[in-house]
């Protein structure tokens, strides 16, 4: 356990309104991660943070933004919801230190449906 | 072609035998290679890491690397129903970033 938390864990919303998504850490990680996971698919990366305020576009980016005010806090929107965008969402932090370099941990996901 | 490519599955093996999962990537650069698992209905579980050329063991795994062949494997021994879930291999690229293959599930029968 990373110290990752979600939520919500599970989400019912309708196509064209805004979610957000939220992942919580407790132990001052400076890279965190948001995936998505879809049937028969592995894990694609939508957006990642370096630090309070650092961003950047992931392989499948379109129609998410992030933000990270806080290094505790990472967010995903879905400024306009689509059935497209129905998937599980999982959130990661990457650990730190020379023999652990970009191993990366796991939240428990969030599991969302757009109808 | 996809930068991760796993084989395709599911894949069956009998209890106590062993399981061999198979990886190969296409950034000749890469430099970090991880094996997840990931029960039905969970989230992902780094299991192995793995840096240089040849074998690193832990327990029952086996990560194998041969960089030449842009290749990366994990073999389970004495394979348990426990071990049945989906394996996602994992390579960090030469951007930085961490590319996942779409997974193969595993079933160990008892």
């Amino acid at each position: 356990d990373a110290g990752i938390t979600q939520s919500p864990r599970h989400k019912v919303t309708e196509t064209g309104t805004p979610v957000t998504l939220r992942c919580h850490q407790t132990e001052n990680h400076r890279y965190m991660y948001w995936y998505r996971q879809d049937p028969g698919h592995g894990l694609r990366l939508i957006h990642y943070s370096y630090g309070v305020k650092d961003t950047d576009k992931g392989e499948v980016s379109d129609g998410y933004s992030v933000s990270r005010s806080k290094t505790e806090d990472f967010l995903l929107t879905l400024e306009s919801a689509t059935s497209s965008q129905t998937s599980v969402y999982f959130c990661a932090i990457r650990a730190t230190g020379t023999s652990s370099t970009y191993e990366q941990y796991f939240g428990p996901g969030t599991r969302l449906t757009v109808t | 072609q996809k930068e991760v490519e796993q084989n395709s599955g599911p894949l069956s093996v009998p209890e106590g035998a062993i399981a061999s999962l198979n990886c190969t990537y296409s950034d000749r650069g890469s430099q970090s290679f991880f094996w997840y698992r990931q029960y039905s209905g969970k989230s992902p579980e780094l299991i192995m890491s793995i840096y240089s050329n040849g074998d690193k063991e832990d327990g029952r795994f086996t990560a194998q690397l041969n960089k030449a062949s842009q290749y990366v494997s994990l073999l389970i021994r004495d394979s348990q129903p426990s071990d049945s879930a989906t394996y996602l291999c994992a390579v960090k690229t030469n951007a930085g970033k961490s590319t996942f293959g779409d997974g193969t599930t595993l079933t160990v029968k008892p």
